[in-house]
């Protein structure tokens, strides 16, 4: 039972535009949401978070946004640059459990010039 | 600071054998999570160390298990290794359990592959 899902496996966007991810959840008890970049070779480093009390956090040229009645989110980034070329993933926590991330099966974005 | 690292890189074993793989926490940190990532998968829990217990398991049977030393260094050992146990293994550390949510740092991971 996928808990968390990330339904785009890949998603190429032009340098300079928008950048949509999106992630949906079904696990009503998350309340935590973060969002975690990979690139080869390397582990998944933490781009941006958002706690369940709020819709929307910005951070820099990122920007998440939390629909909890529709249990989605998505993470905005603009202007889109080559080096965002990367895998994406969504990951939820619930209270008590804050070690333990659920995650999504990822996005792979490719920025083109 | 020094992040986290995992060693070895890459391991090769062989069906029915045991497996040792190593993390390193980021300094300061004291709790530990392992995951396991199948290819084209993310990454699944497995289990999370505090001050050198178990505390929180996800959905793996008990052939895998783990330390966490007082330095807060960790160990994942998976006995009678299986054809699916070929994955990526990923340590994550984060400064306090109990403290409120902060995220977790991940190391670069283990690549086992199992014949």
């Amino acid at each position: 039972d996928q808990q968390v899902k990330q339904n785009s496996p890949s998603l190429s966007v032009q340098e300079g535009r928008i950048s949509i991810l999106n992630c949906d959840y079904t696990n009503s008890m998350f309340d935590y949401f973060l969002w975690y970049k990979k690139y080869p070779a390397e582990g998944p480093t933490f781009l941006i978070s958002i706690s369940s009390i709020k819709d929307k956090n910005e951070d820099g040229r990122f920007t998440v946004f939390l629909n909890k009645s529709a249990k989605h989110l998505s993470l905005h980034i603009v202007p889109s640059q080559p080096g965002d070329s990367a895998v994406y993933f969504c990951a939820a926590s619930g209270t008590g459990t804050a070690s333990k991330l659920t995650f999504g099966t990822g996005t792979r974005l490719q920025v083109t010039l | 600071e020094t992040g986290v690292t995992q060693s070895p890189t890459h391991l090769i074993k062989t069906r029915g054998q045991q497996v040792t793989l190593r993390c390193s926490s980021q300094s300061g940190h004291n709790t530990v999570s392992w995951y396991q990532q199948a290819l084209g998968q993310g990454p699944q829990f497995i289990f999370q160390y505090y001050r050198e217990e178990e505390n929180g398991r996800g959905n793996f049977p008990p052939r895998f298990s783990g330390l966490q030393f007082p330095n807060y260094s960790s160990e994942l050992n998976v006995n009678a290794l299986e054809l699916d146990d070929s994955a990526l293994y990923l340590c994550a550390s984060r400064l306090d359990r109990v403290l409120s949510y902060n995220e977790q740092f991940f190391g670069p991971g283990t690549r086992l592959t199992v014949l």
